[in-house]
């Protein structure tokens, strides 16, 4: 079965300090991973994505992810939280031949504490 | 930049009413599809849409519900006949391309709520 499982409901952290969202996915192909932030009383933004090119991707406001095959993981990362990135983040997986259905993961709060 | 928006913010309808949540896409847009999302659950994909008819449903996508682009820039989820459990976040969202690789752009959402 095709999955995505997002390990912390809610991660908290300091202004300054660096943050880390975890993602793992489940799944027979290669997939496509996104990783999408939802402030409030908004849309879901792309941050970042992986397409197989890199397994380091760069995407914006300075958040980076790592795709891992052998662990099947796709966490974000950034050296150095903001009090904007303070929002809701999901770990997004598609797979090939599905119509453009994107699975989500349950998705992590992240708070930034001044 | 251009952007997805979606209309009503927020719906408020008795249990058997019918509601249709509207949606604007990105102009250049040919790929289409609606998620819900239920409080405390996840986002769930719907339905996706391209050249006026489905490419792919869940099963959540039964009888009831229903999808159109009825003008060039419109793009409707009809709800017939309202449940509770339907009671939801709504977002529509748009690609240029379906392939594996190519980036969905999300609306704000629709608040649902079925009394």
């Amino acid at each position: 079965a095709q999955s995505v499982t997002q390990l912390d409901s809610h991660v908290s952290v300091s202004e300054g300090t660096p943050v880390l969202l975890r993602c793992n996915y489940s799944s027979s192909y290669s997939p496509s991973l996104f990783w999408y932030v939802q402030h409030p009383n908004k849309g879901l933004q792309l941050l970042l994505k992986y397409t197989s090119a890199a397994t380091l991707v760069k995407g914006i406001n300075g958040f980076e992810a790592e795709f891992k095959k052998s662990e099947t993981s796709f966490h974000l990362t950034k050296p150095s939280a903001h009090m904007s990135d303070a929002a809701e983040y999901f770990c997004v997986v598609s797979f090939y031949n599905q119509g453009g259905k994107l699975i989500f993961g349950q998705g992590t709060e992240l708070s930034v504490k001044p | 930049e251009p952007e997805v928006t979606q209309t009503p913010s927020h719906q408020v309808t008795q249990m058997g009413q019918e509601v249709i949540l509207r949606c604007v896409p990105i102009s250049n847009h040919l790929y289409f599809y609606w998620y819900r999302q239920i409080l405390g659950q996840k986002v769930e994909f719907l339905v996706s849409f391209y050249n006026n008819e489905i490419s792919e449903k869940s099963e959540i996508f039964d009888d009831q519900f229903s999808v159109e682009r009825p003008d060039g820039s419109n793009f409707t989820l009809k709800i017939r006949s309202t449940k509770l459990e339907d009671s939801a976040m709504y977002f529509c969202a748009s690609s240029q391309l379906a392939g594996l690789t190519d980036t969905q752009y999300f609306g704000p959402g629709t608040r649902l709520t079925v009394l």
